[in-house]
Parts: structure tokens; C-alpha cells; sequence
């Protein structure tokens, strides 16, 4: 596709509940992130995928947190056991290399509500 | 610490009333800072990257200018369809973007 795409758009679920939140990157892009954006709040970075290294998870906020990136393309990121406090919109970006200071491209985000 | 503050977090202007939105910033060893619109429901969307102290960068009627301790987007002439979030982020010593929590523009015809 022409730019990040991201699914679902909107989540509703039960607190307790596991959700898997998915992100398609620009056709290319090798490096991956993940952004956490609260309302009033900056963005905060969750998890980065560059290439086959191993990824960033400095910025995941707890062990009900992970993610994984298939053939370096597709990523998935996954709350198990949801709170309410993990309501937020989830932000997927890429970017052709990682490296540098190269251009984040968003996706539209998936909007998540723990009842 | 790094840090990202934007001021103000929000301003109201009516269209054609021109005005500048400001990223402070502490980082050690600067790497870029970069400007971001974002509309309600939508992911932030790249205008600029700067680079250094005294570089400038226009596109229509914004311009970003950058010294060492802030930036600043200038907005010219403005009209409603710029009405949006602009999020202002750096980049230190590694790839990670520090985000400030962005100023709400609202331009009223």
C-alpha cells in the first residue's frame, strides 16, 4: 500500500481481556515503531523493529505488553489481561531504514477502550 | 533528562491572523526536531526536520525555524483547513523521538 495501514481503527473490550492491535508498514520500510498517544499526552514510544535485529522493548510498560514482527513486514502488538489504563490510541510508524534521522510515516492508529 | 515542552497548548486565531506556535527542548547532542500535523482521528502527518541552530524550512504558509534551545512554526495568513494538532519531536543520541505533548490550532473563519 501507499502508506501504514493499521487495524482495527476502533477496539472496544472487556477489562481482563487479551487484544491484538496489527500494523502493515510502507512496502520497503525496514525499522518499525510502536507509540502509545494518550489524550494531552505526547507520544510514547512502546517498541522498535529494525530489520532481523533483535528489537527495542525499552518502552513497553509492563510484561502484559509484547509485539512481533513477521518477516519483517507485518507487526502485531499484543495487551494481554487489559486495564483501563491502557486506554489510548496505539500509533504505528515506519521508516525506510531506522537509521539517521529518516522520516517516521504514521498510520491512522487503533482507538482502544477497556471497559 | 530529555525533554519536549510546546507552548501554547492550544490557540484560537482568526483566519488570515498570522502567529508562531514553540518547541522548547533539552537533549543531549541533538540529531534533528521534527514538526508533525495531526487531525482528530489521524495518525501525526511529517511537515519538517531541522537540523541545526539558524536552519529554516517553509511549506505554503508555515515556517519552521530552529535555534539551540527551541523551535518555532510560524503560521501566516492562516486559514481554516489549518486547523489541526502540531506535535513537535527530537531526536538525541539514538533513533528514539522524544515527543512533546503538541499545541491545538483552531482557526475560525
Amino acid at each position: 500500500g501507499a502508506g501504514v495501514s493499521q487495524s482495527p481503527s476502533n477496539k472496544v473490550t472487556e477489562k481482563g481481556k487479551d487484544v491484538e492491535l496489527r500494523c502493515d508498514p510502507i512496502s520497503g520500510h525496514t525499522a518499525l515503531y510502536w507509540y502509545r498517544q494518550s489524550l494531552g499526552q505526547g507520544l510514547e514510544f512502546l517498541i522498535y523493529f529494525q530489520g532481523n535485529s533483535a528489537p527495542d522493548k525499552s518502552g513497553l510498560p509492563s510484561d502484559r505488553f509484547s509485539a512481533e514482527r513477521t518477516g519483517g513486514s507485518v507487526s502485531t502488538l499484543t495487551i494481554q489481561r487489559t486495564q483501563q489504563e491502557d486506554s489510548a490510541v496505539y500509533l504505528c510508524a515506519s521508516s525506510s531504514s531506522g537509521h539517521g534521522t529518516d522520516t517516521q510515516y504514521f498510520g491512522p492508529g487503533t482507538r482502544l477502550t477497556v471497559l | 533528562e530529555d525533554q519536549v515542552t510546546q507552548s501554547p497548548e492550544a490557540l484560537r486565531l482568526q483566519e488570515g491572523e498570522s502567529s508562531s506556535l514553540n518547541c522548547s527542548y533539552t537533549v543531549s547532542g541533538l540529531r534533528g526536531l521534527f514538526w508533525y500535523r495531526q487531525d482528530p482521528g489521524k495518525g501525526p502527518e511529517f511537515l519538517f526536520t531541522l537540523y541545526s541552530a539558524g536552519e529554516e524550512k517553509e511549506k505554503e504558509r508555515l515556517k519552521a525555524t530552529l535555534t539551540k534551545k527551541e523551535s518555532f512554526l510560524h503560521i501566516t495568513a492562516p486559514k481554516p483547513e489549518d486547523s489541526a494538532t502540531y506535535l513537535c519531536a527530537v531526536q538525541a543520541s539514538n533513533y528514539q523521538l522524544i515527543w512533546g505533548a503538541g499545541t491545538k490550532l483552531i482557526i475560525k473563519p
